[in-house]
């Protein structure tokens, strides 16, 4: 079975600095996709950032980009210019291209927290 | 367009009792998925929909939890006799589509309370 781990708990950084938060994944297929979410404290998850596993490109979204380390099974988010609005939950989370297509498994997530 | 809603927000329900947790996806989502949230933790899968189809339910815990679709658009997770470890939040989410490059819609979810 697949397993997402993310071994920071809470994370805090200085508004308009850079960080970086981990996650690490375990699977035996090859292709596959992975996915950042934010969950702010009213729940609603919104999804940050998606990277397909086979592209070697990381995958950016504005201020969002991602570190994927397909070997390594690592797939770190990088938050730069921080805001007080990034302040949530984020989650990182694995899905197959397989049969179980859509099925997500997420990681226990990191506190983000934003210091103004 | 209105995005996913799950009504109740919030169901305190006393041990023994059974609970039903409504979800309604975007409209035309073929695809509709329900997670189970316990406080401090990531959501975990319980079961999955395309249309009114119910292609897995490998994550529910137990035969006292059971989901339906019956017309592939709104879904309700019914809980019977409600045990104390069934306290979490329920997320519901959909999308477009199958598969795995569609995006996945989550909506606000029900935080259930067994006293």
């Amino acid at each position: 079975a697949q397993t997402v781990t993310q071994s920071q708990p809470e994370m805090s950084v200085q508004e308009a600095e850079t960080v970086t938060l981990s996650c690490t994944y375990d699977t035996s297929e090859s292709d596959y996709y992975l996915f950042w979410y934010k969950q702010p404290p009213s729940r609603q998850m919104i999804l940050v950032i998606r990277q397909e596993a086979y592209k070697q490109q990381n995958a950016t979204e504005n201020r969002f980009s991602v570190n994927f380390q397909k070997a390594a099974k690592s797939f770190s988010l990088k938050i730069s210019d921080s805001q007080l609005g990034d302040a949530a939950m984020y989650f990182c989370a694995y899905r197959d291209t397989g049969t179980n297509a859509g099925k997500s498994t997420f990681g226990d997530g990191t506190t983000l927290t934003v210091k103004p | 367009g209105a995005g996913v809603s799950q009504s109740p927000r919030y169901k305190v329900a006393k041990r023994g009792q059974d609970v039903a947790l409504r979800c309604d996806p975007i409209s035309g989502h073929v695809s509709l998925f329900w997670y189970q949230q316990a406080l401090g933790q990531g959501p975990e899968f319980l079961t999955y929909f395309q249309n009114e189809a119910q292609l897995d339910k490998s994550g529910l815990p137990s035969d006292r939890f059971f989901a339906e679709r019956p017309e592939g658009s709104v879904s309700t997770l019914k809980i019977q006799r409600t045990q104390q470890e069934d306290s979490a939040v329920y997320l519901c989410a959909s999308s477009l589509g199958q598969g795995t490059r569609n995006e996945q819609y989550f909506g606000p979810g029900t935080r259930l309370t067994v006293t």
